[in-house]
């Protein structure tokens, strides 16, 4: 079983639709949660940091369910500009290597 | 201010052919790691070093080399290229974070490798 997993999509979704991603992870120590953003062919940029109270960053939300080792980003009004691929990051083992999902695409259509 | 920066940017080998992708960083971080990318894994940790003089071995670091001799510089050095190791490789450095924390990792642009 894969530590980080992701729903590899793709997610095809007009312009203003809200979308859903979630992600699971299996080492319950890891104490860091994010969520990167990658676009084609760049490299992953940090698009939000992941904590346990849920927090939101505009059009974005996070939420973090450590019972159920589950973390989730919403995207609201969904832009044109939001197509990437989306990676669910967490922190796992010896000085918290960051491991990551396989990413989620996703790809928003006027 | 640099960032991350990742030399080259494409690289083309031939099988049995060793060569070094080196990442240089300026802000001063003490950890850094090398990923590389391959379609629908993800990226995997190859290896990763928490300050000059101390590297540690990730997810997959058969046939990959580092070293870090300054708080600056990580190469990554492939032994004796495979067509398996054709792939997107990208350098990532972030500070240590305190405790169990971890902060946000900065990565280079990335590099194209292809083994033929």
């Amino acid at each position: 079983r894969k530590e980080v997993e992701q729903d590899p999509g793709p997610f095809n979704v007009p312009e203003g639709a809200t979308v859903a991603f979630n992600c699971t992870y299996s080492n319950s120590a890891s104490q860091s949660f994010f969520w990167y953003r990658q676009d084609c062919r760049k490299e992953p940029k940090l698009l939000m940091s992941v904590y346990s109270s849920g927090n939101e960053d505009g059009r974005f939300t996070a939420q973090l369910n450590r019972a159920s080792q589950y973390i989730s980003l919403l995207i609201r009004d969904s832009k044109l500009s939001d197509s990437a691929t989306y990676l669910c990051v967490v922190s796992s083992g010896g000085y918290n290597k960051l491991i990551f999902g396989a990413g989620t695409r996703l790809a928003v259509h006027p | 201010n640099a960032g991350v920066t990742q030399t080259p940017k494409f690289q083309v080998l031939k099988t049995g052919q060793s060569m070094t992708l080196q990442c240089a960083q300026d802000m001063n971080h003490e950890y850094m790691s090398w990923y590389r990318q391959d379609p629908g894994m993800g990226l995997r940790l190859i290896h990763y070093s928490v300050g000059a003089g101390i590297t540690d071995q990730g997810e997959v670091p058969n046939g990959y080399n580092v070293s870090r001799s300054t708080t600056e510089d990580f190469p990554l050095r492939l032994l004796s290229a495979a067509p398996s190791q054709t792939s997107v490789y990208f350098c990532a450095s972030s500070y240590l974070g305190t405790g169990a924390t971890r902060t946000e990792a900065f990565f280079g642009q990335g590099t194209r490798l292809t083994v033929v």
